[in-house]
């Protein structure tokens, strides 16, 4: 039973195509994250949701466009791949914010490569 | 402003010898520390949490960590590695205050073990 699970785990496109990155939890939180991992492993948080509202926004290009349909769901949706694009991109979720003491659980990524 | 440094971005050892992984921080505030492990094409796991309770935080697989305010320092350690050891390790710096503050993760640890 995953806690955290995003789908595809793999995609490769080409750029200047469409795509989207599903993610779905089952533990009850409240809180659901996107974060991008670099090729150097370097995570940074790109967005936040706290019951399907908009928390986080970090500067991420607006062709990234997070869609939360309900407190268990968090996609992401990106338009006109580039290159740079290219990273694994981690789901997670959490009870409250990131701050503090709260746990946040992580899916086991999505790694996209724009060719 | 938080941040987190780790010391090493690869470390060796052999199997059944020590483990230790260095991470310092700064924070305006008393911190929360996390270690995650991520191993090869998986997510990150929560290993431990240091939350201002005991220092001395045990986690799962027989990891351990220290919080040593006087060091700004939260080093993980393991009395004997094991194989399936090998992985990336992040050390993760948290404001306790709550509230939709950010994570701030190190740029991780290599840990390497040979037989």
């Amino acid at each position: 039973d995953t806690a955290v699970s995003q789908t595809p785990k793999y995609l490769v496109t080409q750029m200047g195509n469409d795509k989207s990155i599903k993610c779905e939890q089952n533990l009850g939180h409240d809180t659901m994250y996107w974060y991008k991992q670099d090729s150097k492993k370097f995570l940074k948080i790109m967005f936040s949701y706290n019951n399907k509202e908009l928390i986080i926004n970090e500067t991420v290009p607006n062709r990234f466009s997070p869609k939360s349909p309900d407190k268990a769901h968090l996609n992401l949706h990106i338009n006109s791949l580039e290159l740079g694009d290219s990273a694994v991109y981690f789901c997670a979720s959490s009870f409250g914010g990131q701050g503090g003491r709260n746990t946040i659980y992580f899916g086991e990524g999505s790694w996209l490569t724009v060719v | 402003a938080q941040s987190v440094t780790q010391l090493d971005s690869h470390v060796s050892v052999s199997e059944g010898t020590p483990v230790l992984l260095r991470c310092n921080y700064s924070s305006s505030y008393s911190p929360s520390l996390f270690w995650y492990v991520q191993h090869p094409n998986k997510g990150l796991q929560l290993l431990l949490k240091y939350t201002s309770a005991a220092t001395l935080v045990k986690g799962i697989n027989g990891f351990e960590a220290e919080f040593k305010k006087s060091e700004t320092s939260f080093h993980l350690t393991k009395p004997s590695a094991h194989m399936s050891d090998a992985a990336e390790y992040f050390c993760v710096v948290s404001d306790p205050a709550g509230g939709y503050s950010t994570l701030t993760f190190g740029k991780g640890t290599m840990l390497l073990v040979s037989p």
